[in-house]
């Protein structure tokens, strides 16, 4: 079976461009999420869509970062403009839905700033 | 809210000997737990998990945890660490919103 998939894994960019990140859950999964991970802040959520509809989203930084889930096998996060402190690893995890197990991560997009 | 304390940041431990990663948690209403691990470079993989039944759960690479309801405690344990076993350890809970809480992380480093 395929596991979450995410694009890119890898992004170089510079400050003021827009990035975006994409996400392929696991199919059949209702629960999507994405974390940021860094050595400073370590692993938070960011924004938490249950049935492709935002639940939590009060881990996004500020009004530059937006996510959407159009479908149940899409999302995306989107940072315009990007500055360096973006600079992190991007997970999307899936769970098939509300109490009923794990978290399913990716295996991330790397983001660096310049 | 939930919340989840992983006492120890970073581990060093020899090859072969035993280890125990500890995990405190808080919670008003019933949790599910976890432990996973993160490779270098690499996404977080399920070590094991607690829904429900025994108390003693056991997990892949070895790895098993103990429930403790009473001390609000999951720490997870192996018995003789190999040097495939370095990497960061969370522990997690989820509650019945299918909100998931994360430890800090501790970092598990076998000495050769």
């Amino acid at each position: 079976d395929a596991g979450v998939i995410q694009s890119p894994r890898h992004e170089v960019t510079e400050m003021g461009q827009e990035v975006t990140l994409r996400c392929k859950p696991i199919s059949g999964h209702n629960s999507l999420f994405w974390y940021r991970q860094t050595m400073m802040r370590g692993l938070e959520l960011l924004i938490y869509f249950n049935n492709n509809v935002p639940i939590d989203d009060s881990g996004m930084p500020e009004d530059r970062f937006s996510a959407k889930m159009p479908n149940a096998s899409f999302s995306t996060l989107k940072i315009q403009p990007s500055e360096p402190r973006d600079s992190a690893v991007y997970f999307c995890a899936s769970s098939p839905g509300q109490y009923t197990g794990e978290l399913f991560f990716g295996e991330g997009s790397r983001l660096t700033v310049l | 809210a939930q919340s989840v304390t992983q006492l120890d940041s970073q581990v060093p431990v020899f090859e072969e000997a035993p280890v125990e990663l500890r995990c405190n948690y808080s919670s008003s209403v019933s949790v599910y737990l976890f432990w996973y691990v993160q490779y270098p470079n690499q996404g977080l993989q399920l070590l094991l998990k607690y829904l429900s039944g025994s108390t003693l759960v056991k997990g892949i690479n070895g790895f098993e945890a103990e429930f403790n309801k009473s001390q609000t405690s999951f720490h997870l344990r192996k018995p003789s660490v190999h040097i495939s076993d370095t990497a960061e350890y969370f522990c997690a809970v989820s509650d019945p919103g299918n909100q998931f809480y994360f430890g800090t992380g501790t970092s598990l480093t076998v000495i050769p």
